[in-house]
């Protein structure tokens, strides 16, 4: 069974500065790694797909990076604004169509 | 496109009630997903179907769950009869491929006192 863990749980950062949020999963054999965004009693925002063949992808101020060898991807956001606040969320999809979620990276950015 | 959209947006029954989940899926996607979200356990896959045709049910909890997909514009998530232990956000999304780009409704907070 995929298991996929998001460290930390919490983390508050000064605005600015830039956000690195970390996912690692189980099982390697994935076809896609999507990450959401979630504001508080809302529904689940699509950020960005990275498809198994592929190392990242950027939008905007968003680079995430993909290691499936190591089970591993990384969420980047660049100068971090309050708007930034929210939980994000990192799934990864496997050949049974699954999303397999992490409990999320609470994000608090300080004005 | 108006993206998902799910109804309704809260829900609030009394124990032994039957509650209906509504779900209408992004034009043209071919695959649907229903999901639950709680504090304790965070997101679960509860359901999909794929081409109106349910696919993998084994994250249903228990008899007392049901879902329906009558055509490619419509789903239903059925719970009769409904316990305190199901209150939680219940999410429904859509993709237009089964591994592709996964896009969510704003879901439906059930609360059963």
């Amino acid at each position: 069974k995929q298991e996929v863990t998001q460290i930390p749980a919490a983390l508050s950062v000064p605005e600015g500065e830039n956000l690195v949020l970390n996912c690692s999963f189980t099982d390697s054999a994935i076809y896609n790694l999507q990450w959401f965004r979630q504001d508080p009693g809302k529904g689940l925002t699509s950020l960005l797909l990275i498809q198994s063949s592929q190392r990242e992808q950027t939008s905007g101020r968003l680079n995430a990076s993909l290691d499936k060898s190591s089970g591993r991807s990384t969420l980047y956001i660049a100068a971090s604004q309050p708007g930034d606040s929210a939980t994000y969320l990192c799934a990864v999809i496997g050949g049974n169509n699954r999303l397999a979620f992490g409990k999320g990276n609470q994000v608090v950015v300080i004005p | 496109d108006a993206g998902v959209i799910q109804s309704p947006r809260h829900e609030v029954t009394e124990m032994g009630q039957e509650v209906t989940l509504r779900c209408k899926p992004i034009s043209g996607h071919d695959y649907l997903f229903w999901y639950r979200q709680t504090m304790m356990r965070g997101l679960e896959l509860l359901i999909y179907f794929n081409n109106n045709v349910p696919i993998d049910d084994s994250g249903m909890p228990e008899d007392r769950f049901s879902a329906k997909m009558p055509n490619a514009s419509f789903s239903t998530l059925k719970i009769q009869p409904s316990e305190p232990r199901d209150s939680a956000v219940y999410f429904c999304a859509s993709s237009l491929r089964g591994a592709g780009e996964a896009f969510f409704g704003q879901g439906t907070r059930l609360t059963v006192v």
